[in-house]
């Protein structure tokens, strides 16, 4: 099945530096890769997500970059925040079954803390 | 802009007991999944459901779990006997793809998870 590696698992920024985590995926088959963002307690949050015929998508600060023959996508958030501390978790989707949804396999997720 | 709910928020249970946590999905959706996140760990897939049946489960996803969507609206998680290593953030999420038909259609599909608040499960 599928497995998707994440780095770092924390990950300290001034306030305005830039983020950058990364993950790999072992199989060729995933075509969707969403981020989400999870607060203390509360449920994942879809940030931003970039499928498999797409290699960058940008939305504000927040940027995801795909590289298919690597096997590797990486989440870039600039200008940080402080409110922008939080868990983030990547993901990847194998289509199940002909159509194109599937289940989600997440990443161990890094903690980002913006020191203000 | 509509929700995944879900409850309870926080359920606490005796090993041995049997629980059944409760999930109304986005109405318009199709597909549901069950997935849990144990205290500091990343989330894990459990289950899928389309079309009142199992689509995919993992390894999780023993004899000890069933799933099941009642009416039109619920979609619930029973787990007949805790364990205490189930005690996790149990979450419902739900998906829609639209499939065209016809001529001049288009298709469209979500691939977005929408994921509930979660249920905390305490087993003791």
């Amino acid at each position: 099945g599928e497995n998707v590696e994440q780095h770092p698992s924390t990950l300290s920024v001034q306030e305005g530096d830039s983020a950058v985590i990364k993950c790999t995926y072992s199989d060729s088959a995933s075509n969707y890769f969403p981020w989400y963002k999870q607060e203390l307690g509360k449920r994942p949050q879809l940030i931003i997500d970039i499928r498999s015929n797409v290699g960058e998508k940008k939305d504000q600060r927040i940027a995801v970059t795909l590289n298919k023959t690597a096997k590797h996508f990486s989440l870039h958030i600039t200008e940080t925040q402080p409110e922008d501390s939080a868990v983030y978790f990547c993901a990847a989707s194998i289509p199940h079954g002909g159509t194109s949804y599937g289940k989600l396999t997440f990443g161990q997720g890094t903690i980002l803390t913006v020191h203000p | 802009e509509p929700e995944v709910t879900q409850t309870p928020s926080h359920q606490v249970t005796q090993m041995g007991q049997e629980v059944i946590l409760r999930c109304v999905p986005i109405s318009n959706h199709l597909y549901f999944y069950w997935y849990r996140q144990i205290l500091g760990q990343k989330v894990e897939f459990l289950v899928s459901f389309y079309n009142n049946e199992i689509s995919e489960k993992s390894e999780i996803f023993d004899d000890q779990f069933s799933v099941e969507r009642p009416d039109g609206s619920n979609f619930t998680l029973k787990i007949r006997s805790t364990k205490l290593e189930d005690s996790a953030m149990y979450f419902c999420a739900s998906n829609q793809v639209r499939r065209t038909s016809g001529r001049g259609s288009t298709l469209y599909s979500d691939y977005e998870q929408y994921f509930g608040p979660g249920t905390r499960l305490t087993v003791t």
